[in-house]
C-alpha cells in the first residue's frame, strides 16, 4: 500500500537553531498539506500546496516558517529559528485533486521537541 | 469553515465494552464524513468514511451513519479490545477540500 514518507521521525533541537522536515507524498498525489499538532489536541492545517504552488498558508507563521515543493513531488518545511514553543508533531499529508471519496493520507509524522 | 464537536475524553473501557464517540458539525454544505485514528507516537490513519447521506462507513468492527437531519457522525464499536486504544478524530471534509479536525477523542482500553 503506498505511504506518505516522512523523515526524521525524531528532531530535537536548541532554540534559535534552524530545523528542516522532509516529506515524500503518495506518487500522483497533486496535493499536500502540512499540520502542526501539539500534544492533546487536534492537527492544524499550516499550509497546503496544489502541485507547486501554494494555495493556503494563511495559519503559517511566515517569519520563522517556510515551506516548499519545487518540483511539485516532495516538499520540505523549515523553521528558522526554532522557539520553545514550536515542540509538536509536524505531519505531512497526500490527496489526489479531489479528496471528497477517500480523504487525506497522513504520514507517520516528525515529532519536533526544541530544548 | 467548518466546525467539529467532538465528545470530550479521555474515555476509558475494560475490554469488550461498547464504545460510543459523538461526533456533530456545522457545514455550510453537505460534506464526506471521516473518521481518523491515530495510535501513539504515530500519524493519522483513515479508519472509515462515509460520503453521502445515511451511508454508513465500517472498518475494523467500527461504524458510523452521515446523519443529514441532525448533522452528526457518531462512532461506535460493540466490543472494544485493547489494541484500539487510540486517539480518534472526527473529520468533516468541505466542498473546497478543507479536512476539519475536532479536538480528538482519547480512548484507553483495560484488559
Amino acid at each position: 500500500e503506498a505511504e506518505v514518507a516522512q523523515s526524521p521521525r525524531y528532531k530535537i533541537t536548541e532554540k534559535s537553531q534552524a530545523v528542516a522536515f522532509w516529506c515524500d507524498p503518495i506518487s500522483g498525489h497533486a496535493t499536500l498539506y502540512w499540520y502542526r499538532q501539539i500534544l492533546g489536541q487536534g492537527p492544524e492545517l499550516l499550509v497546503q500546496f496544489q502541485d507547486e504552488s501554494v494555495v493556503d498558508d494563511s495559519q503559517l507563521p511566515k517569519d520563522r516558517f517556510s515551506a516548499e515543493r519545487l518540483k511539485g513531488v516532495d516538499s520540505t518545511l523549515k523553521i528558522q529559528p526554532a522557539e520553545l514553543g514550536d515542540s509538536a508533531m509536524y505531519l505531512c499529508a497526500s490527496s489526489p485533486t479531489s479528496p471528497l471519496n477517500d480523504g487525506y493520507t497522513f504520514g507517520s509524522g516528525t515529532r519536533l521537541t526544541v530544548v | 469553515g467548518d466546525s467539529v464537536t467532538q465528545m470530550e475524553g479521555p474515555v476509558t473501557l475494560s475490554e469488550e465494552a461498547f464504545l460510543t464517540i459523538n461526533c456533530t458539525y456545522t457545514a455550510t454544505g453537505y460534506p464526506s464524513l471521516f473518521w481518523y485514528v491515530q495510535y501513539p507516537g504515530e500519524g493519522l490513519q483513515l479508519l472509515l468514511k462515509a460520503t453521502k447521506a445515511d451511508d454508513k462507513g465500517s472498518n475494523k468492527g467500527f461504524e458510523a451513519t452521515y446523519r443529514k437531519e441532525t448533522t452528526s457522525f457518531h462512532l461506535e464499536k460493540g466490543s472494544v479490545q485493547v489494541s484500539d486504544s487510540a486517539v480518534y478524530f472526527c473529520a468533516p471534509i468541505s466542498n473546497d477540500y478543507k479536512l476539519s479536525f475536532g479536538a480528538g477523542t482519547t480512548v484507553t482500553v483495560r484488559a
